[in-house]
């Protein structure tokens, strides 16, 4: 089992750019969240999906950010129009069914993304 | 609203020493609290979790409701223990955590 996979690691945009981070869970994990660290600061809570309908999006901006989690294929957080705030390490977390859930989410390495 | 603190964010301590990590909650309902782990280079992973009671890595911590803490403690600190540590507490739903602002211990020889 390869682990909750993201990519790419490192990403680097002008400002007004677009970026995309792609993470794919665990086998047989079927809920996946994002977390943003920004320099300094700990993780913060971002979004919550599971496949194909997002279930608590509460952390995420209100502008330029969107995520998804399709049938097939990763789940993608995507910001339109980056700006240097943006600047930070967004780290993508996966669960088994909540039913099953025990506080352990499994972590990918995380996507550092910089604007210049 | 949930709320994780950890006052700390650098703690250093000489090896052999005790260690405690501190973290406080805030939550409405029954917490259920963790500690996460993340070493040099390697992904985050939880490292103990206050429902089983249990000692990893000779790491203990005691949910303490009337002071809402769930401090981390061992007596005797390696210089492996050296690595960042979060405090999450899980919510009623039991789908998502809520991270601390962690703190990174260190470890001197």
């Amino acid at each position: 089992n390869a682990g909750v996979m993201q990519n790419p690691r490192h990403l680097v945009r002008r400002r007004g750019q677009e970026a995309r981070l792609r993470c794919s869970p665990m086998k047989g994990h079927s809920h996946v969240y994002w977390y943003r660290q920004l320099p300094e600061e700990g993780l913060k809570f971002m979004v919550y999906l599971q496949k194909e309908n997002i279930i608590d999006e509460s952390g995420m901006p209100k502008e330029r950010f969107s995520a998804e989690f399709p049938k097939e294929g990763p789940s993608i957080l995507r910001i339109q129009q980056v700006v240097r705030g943006d600047s930070a390490a967004y780290f993508c977390a996966s669960s088994p069914n909540p039913g099953t859930f025990t506080g352990e989410l499994f972590f990918g390495e995380g996507s550092r993304l910089t604007v210049l | 609203a949930q709320r994780v603190t950890q006052p700390e964010k650098l703690l250093s301590v000489f090896k052999g020493a005790p260690v405690e990590l501190k973290c406080n909650y805030s939550y409405s309902g029954s917490p259920e609290l963790f500690w996460y782990v993340q070493y040099s280079r390697q992904r985050l992973q939880l490292l103990l979790r206050h429902i089983s009671r249990e000692s990893i890595k000779g790491f203990t911590a005691d949910l303490n409701k009337g002071e809402t803490s769930f401090h981390l403690k061992k007596p005797f600190a390696q210089e492996e223990d050296s690595a960042m540590y979060y405090c999450a507490l899980g919510n009623n739903a039991g789908n998502m955590l809520t991270f601390g602002g962690g703190t990174r211990l260190m470890v001197k020889p």
